[in-house]
């Protein structure tokens, strides 16, 4: 089955600077790739995904890019601020048996964002 | 708001007891996900239903079943509860089979003591 890593599973920046989460994934037919952010006793809210015929797509601060011969892709956030501290997580999709896809997520990393 | 909803909230229980745990769908969303959210496990696939039929299957144990009713609410039963059953349960709906943007309810919060 699919596995996903995820790094680093903390990350603490000051506010302004940029931050980098990155997953790699081991099933080369994962093919659609979302990333969640889930703040503190929330549900997990999905913030920008991408599918693999796309390298890069960005949305205002937040951007991700998919190297599919590497198997990985990364969230890349600019200017963070106080309220991007949450924990993300990243996820592969591939198609299983009937259809469906089914993510498999990454451990998570916390972002905490300092004033 | 993401549109799911999902209840009880909380839920505390002694091992050995079964309960029930409840999802309704966005309106138009006909697939519904549950997942297990551990701090040592993270968020774990465990089963998916779409228009009532189950179409995909994690590692969910054989202590729990599901099913998606005509309305399309869902519901997960877990039972022989063991301790390390407590974890947060989120169920997701999306509007077909995946690929596409999955929305998740408030979770229920299980503890079994």
């Amino acid at each position: 089955g699919e596995n996903v890593e995820q790094h680093p599973s903390t990350l603490s920046v000051q506010e302004g600077d940029s931050a980098v989460i990155k997953c790699t994934y081991s099933d080369s037919a994962s093919n659609y790739f979302p990333w969640y952010k889930q703040e503190l006793g929330k549900r997990p809210q999905l913030i920008i995904d991408i599918r693999s015929n796309v390298g890069e797509k960005k949305d205002q601060r937040i951007a991700v890019t998919l190297n599919k011969t590497a198997k990985h892709f990364s969230l890349h956030i600019t200017e963070t601020q106080p309220e991007d501290s949450a924990v993300y997580f990243c996820a592969a999709s591939n198609p299983a048996s009937g259809g469906s896809y089914i993510p498999t997520f990454g451990r998570g990393t916390s972002l905490i964002v300092h004033p | 708001d993401s549109g799911v909803t999902q209840t009880p909230k909380h839920l505390i229980t002694a091992t050995g007891q079964r309960v029930t745990l409840r999802c309704s769908p966005r309106s138009g969303d006909l697939s519904v996900y549950w997942y297990q959210q551990s701090l040592d496990q993270g968020l774990q696939f465990l089963i998916q239903y779409y228009n009532g039929e189950e179409r995909a299957k994690g590692n969910i144990l054989e202590r729990f079943s599901a099913q998606q009713f005509p309305d399309l609410h869902s519901e997960l039963n877990l039972s022989s509860l063991e301790l390390g059953d407590s974890a947060l349960y989120f169920c997701a709906s999306s509007v077909g089979l995946g690929g596409e943007t999955q929305y998740f309810g408030p979770g229920t919060r299980l503890l079994v003591l």
